[in-house]
């Protein structure tokens, strides 16, 4: 069964610390990997995508990094700021068929002064 | 700017009153989805179009209808809305084919809180 399964549910961190959100997936054969951020009542906003071949990307202080052998992915998150306070949302796509995505219920980070 | 638009924002129904949630993006894109997300699930699909006159199923049609009579617009309806459809709803879309398997980016409009009584 294709699942994505993300860790920890919830996170409360220090302004400034760094921090690591973990996404495991099952989800075969495998195209890419999205992480998404999500502002509390807000839709979801495109952070990285990654595809088979790559192992690292980075969109600012949000580094993603994905091995496909473990099927394992994570976003570090540098020097966090309280705007970075939101669900972080990892979602996986199937290599076959039209429309397979598959979306992990997130984590929710909280920032705090 | 590119942006997916969904309306209304909020909205609280009674059970039965037919309702249409509009959805519009002005990037050309060709493909369209609707998703609805509840407390501690990951978004589920409800309806997604691949083109003009083109809707599937996604995993949790019941009690939803969708049209694509223009490429611009996806409206989401609900002929008779129960309790059990209050939840937040996202439209989205995505470039080209629109295949998510193919990497493109999709884009999300900013939610509709639906409530039904």
């Amino acid at each position: 069964k294709n699942q994505v399964e993300q860790s920890p549910q919830s996170l409360i961190i220090l302004e400034g610390k760094n921090c690591t959100l973990q996404c495991n997936y099952t989800v075969s054969p495998f195209s890419n990997l999205r992480w998404y951020k999500q502002d509390t009542g807000r839709g979801p906003v495109s952070l990285t995508i990654m595809t088979f071949s790559e192992n690292t990307k980075s969109n600012g202080r949000y580094t993603a990094t994905l091995d496909a052998d473990t099927k394992q992915s994570s976003l570090h998150i540098t020097a966090s700021q309280l705007s970075d306070s939101a669900s972080y949302i990892c979602v996986v796509s199937e290599k076959t068929g039209a429309n397979n995505l598959f979306f992990g219920t997130g984590t929710r980070l909280t920032v705090i002064p | 700017e590119a942006q997916v638009t969904q309306n209304p924002r909020y909205l609280i129904t009674v059970t039965g009153k037919k309702l249409t949630v509009t959805c519009s993006q002005n990037m050309n894109h060709e493909y369209m989805s609707w998703y609805r997300q509840d407390p501690g699930l990951g978004l589920r699909q409800i309806y997604y179009s691949m083109n003009v006159e083109v809707t599937d199923k996604g995993d949790v049609p019941e009690g939803y209808k969708v049209s694509r009579k223009e490429k611009r617009n996806f409206p989401l309806i609900l002929e008779s809305p129960s309790p059990n459809q209050t939840s937040l709803y996202f439209c989205a879309s995505s470039p080209g084919q629109g295949l998510p398997g193919s990497g493109n980016t999709i884009y999300f409009g900013e939610g509709s809180w639906l409530t039904v009584v």
